[in-house]
């Protein structure tokens, strides 16, 4: 079973600081990285992709990928009160002809003024 | 506007309904999906179709139905035989079936079971 893990949080983050979101996958051939925001009550919201190992910015967030451990996290930068969400992580691989995209359960965030 | 939507916003099924619910994208995206959310898990896929009158069986298809017939809609019927229905259901289009195809998601509908 392709799992793909997040600490469920809440990672409560003072504003301005960094907060650092973290997942970790088990399917060793998956090549593709997504982060969603997800607001209380509303749709996931493509926010990051990563394809290639090391960083990938992007305005206030990075996202960092390190193949060999599996691991790939988001860094939020000068945190807002604003990116109260929870945030998906879903890893991408090759099932059967298709693109098909594993979530995991995703981290709640909380920016506290 | 390009998006994708869905409805109903809320939907309340009976004990023995049939629904179905609906989802048109405007992307001209081959590829469609669909997913049902319950609370503190992540997103299961129900069913995928990568091209007009092609469709296949995600993870979790026991009790639903699909069709394609045209490009942009992928409409998803929640059948009597679906035990634990209630849920928020999310469609999501690409536009291809390649790894580096990010997917976008309509606003969802959230299916109650009275």
């Amino acid at each position: 079973q392709k799992e793909v893990e997040q600490n469920s949080g809440p990672l409560s983050v003072p504003e301005g600081a960094i907060a650092s979101l973290n997942c970790t996958y088990s399917d060793r051939g998956s090549q593709s990285f997504f982060w969603y925001r997800q607001y209380s009550g509303k749709s996931p919201e493509l926010i990051m992709f990563i394809y290639s190992n090391g960083d990938k910015e992007d305005g206030r967030f990075t996202a960092q990928l390190n193949k060999a451990s599996q691991y790939v996290s988001l860094l939020i930068r000068d945190s807002q009160p604003s990116d109260s969400a929870t945030y998906l992580c879903a890893v991408s691989g090759l099932s059967g002809g298709y693109n098909k995209l594993i979530f995991g359960a995703g981290t709640r965030l909380a920016v506290h003024p | 506007d390009g998006g994708i939507t869905q409805s109903p916003k809320y939907l309340f099924r009976k004990e023995g309904q049939n629904v179905t619910l609906s989802c048109e994208q405007n992307l001209n995206h081959d590829a469609m999906y669909w997913y049902r959310q319950d609370p503190g898990q992540g997103l299961r896929l129900i069913y995928y179709s990568q091209i007009v009158n092609d469709f296949q069986k995600g993870d979790i298809a026991e009790g639903y139905s699909v069709s394609r017939e045209k490009k942009e809609s992928f409409p998803l019927t929640v059948t009597s035989a679906q035990k634990n229905p209630t849920a928020f259901y999310l469609c999501a289009s690409s536009p291809g079936t390649t790894l580096n195809n990010e997917q976008f998601f309509g606003p969802g509908t959230r299916l109650t079971v009275l």
